[in-house]
């Protein structure tokens, strides 16, 4: 199985730009990178997905790298209520497969 | 939010005690599934159901059943329930997208479970 690779954890000021980095050396062609986030207490949820190429949506910018061995999600201005637990994950046939994720820490 | 209830919230259980959670939607999403969460282990899957009466085993599926028998429920009974099954128990959904790899998946809010 295709693995992913995160910080334990990165911490952030308000309002400043988050950059989340994760790993992902064994994926495979077909696998898409999805990111879901878990704030305390509630399960997780949907963040971004892409392939290939970088896509944007109004919570955050999936940055992917040509090679596709690795990527990175982007708060562009983190607020408190960001701060949770983040997962990378790759999707091969739905199959979702969840690591430890990386926890922000955001300070005011 | 996503239609998706989970219940009980919380539950205390004796060791060797059946035990069923449900999972409730109510956006007609063909795909269901249940996962675990353990300090240490993040979500694993533990059964997922692509249908009515159509399940089948995830991750860590020994212990666990599951039943689908409406689009909308989607059941998990523990037989026998026992220490190692005190968790965070997830359910989510998703619908089929072209291009398998795509689909999103919702959760529910969880249950949380102790067996004592």
């Amino acid at each position: 199985d295709a693995k992913t690779t995160q910080p334990n954890s990165m911490e952030s000021n308000e309002e400043e730009p988050v950059h989340l980095p994760c790993n992902h050396s064994t994926i495979s062609g077909t696998d898409y990178i999805h990111w879901y986030r878990q704030l305390p207490s509630q399960g997780p949820e949907y963040v971004i997905h892409g392939l290939t190429s970088n896509v944007n949506n109004r919570m955050a910018s999936l940055a992917i790298a040509e090679d596709r061995k690795s990527s990175t999600l982007i708060l562009h201005r983190a607020t408190l209520r960001d701060a949770a637990v983040y997962y990378c994950i790759l999707n091969h046939n739905n199959d979702m497969r969840f690591g430890a994720g990386t926890r922000l820490t955001v300070k005011p | 939010d996503a239609g998706i209830t989970q219940s009980p919230r919380h539950k205390v259980t004796e060791t060797g005690t059946p035990v069923t959670l449900r999972c409730h939607q109510t956006e007609n999403h063909r795909y269901m599934y249940w996962y675990r969460q353990d300090p240490g282990h993040g979500l694993r899957l533990i059964h997922y159901s692509y249908g009515v009466k159509d399940t089948d085993k995830g991750e860590v599926s020994d212990g666990y059943s599951v039943s689908r028998s409406k689009t909308e429920d989607f059941l998990l009974t523990l037989e026998s329930a026992t220490s190692s099954q005190t968790s965070v128990y997830f359910c989510a959904i998703s619908e089929p997208k072209q291009g398998s790899g795509q689909e999103t998946q919702y959760f529910g809010p969880g249950t949380r479970l102790l067996v004592l």
